[in-house]
């Protein structure tokens, strides 16, 4: 069974930074591309971040560029949102998902909240 | 960026109804790259149809999608009570991966 599990969030003031992460299993991860993909509250789906499988190509949404880093450890299993310079508008829950094919998510994690107020 | 706009913004309809809830985007999804979602409260989405037309796994065949191009539809041929809550489409042929603002399907 596929799984993941994201973990890390919580309350961060203004300017801080958080490291979220999202343990994966029931499949192999080492190749599969991995997605985050955000939500604020009462608020739509906003793609924030992909990675590939081997962790070599990475995307980013404009909104993020510059603060977040995307990674993996497919020895571990495990992919990471590293975020700086925080924002209150990134106040969201974060969902990691897996593609499908290419961009089409058929397993997601439950989100982990992230927010940032002082 | 793709834009995608979803309507109606809101859809008031009973069980046993049949539901049609249009994505339309502001430039070309070549491939048919469109993707629908379900998501109720508290819950992450879940992936209903890919492909524009192609249902997902497990999903029960009440649910289907149409279209192409730029102008896309999610059917719902008879509605359940289990079938309200807020629909999205999502676009995956080029990044960003966008969705539209979703369309919310209430009890009437």
């Amino acid at each position: 069974e596929v799984q993941l599990l994201e973990s890390g969030g919580g309350l961060v003031q203004p300017g801080g930074s958080l490291r979220l992460s999202c343990a994966a299993s029931g499949f192999t991860f080492s190749s599969s591309a991995i997605t985050w993909v955000r939500q604020a509250p009462g608020e739509g789906l906003e793609w924030v971040s992909d990675i590939s499988a081997s962790g070599t190509v990475t995307s980013y949404a404009d909104s993020v560029k510059g603060r977040f880093t995307i990674s993996r450890d497919n020895s571990r299993n495990t992919l990471y949102l590293q975020m700086n310079s925080l924002r209150a508008e990134d106040t969201a829950v974060y969902f990691c998902a897996k593609p499908r094919f290419r961009g089409d998510y058929d397993y997601w994690g439950q989100g982990t909240l992230v927010t940032v107020s002082s | 960026e793709i834009v995608l706009t979803q309507s109606p913004g809101t859809l008031s309809l009973s069980p046993g109804e049949r539901a049609t809830l249009s994505c339309r985007a502001s430039q070309s999804v070549t491939s048919n790259y469109l993707a629908w979602y379900q998501q109720k409260p508290g819950q992450a989405p879940r992936l209903l149809i890919y492909g524009a037309s192609r249902t997902a796994i497990g999903i029960p065949d009440r649910f289907s999608g149409s279209g192409s191009g730029t102008d896309f539809t999610l059917t719902i041929s008879r509605l359940e009570p289990e079938d309200f809550a807020v629909y999205y489409c999502q676009q995956y042929v080029s990044s960003p991966y966008t969705f539209g603002q979703g369309t919310k399907l209430e009890i009437k």
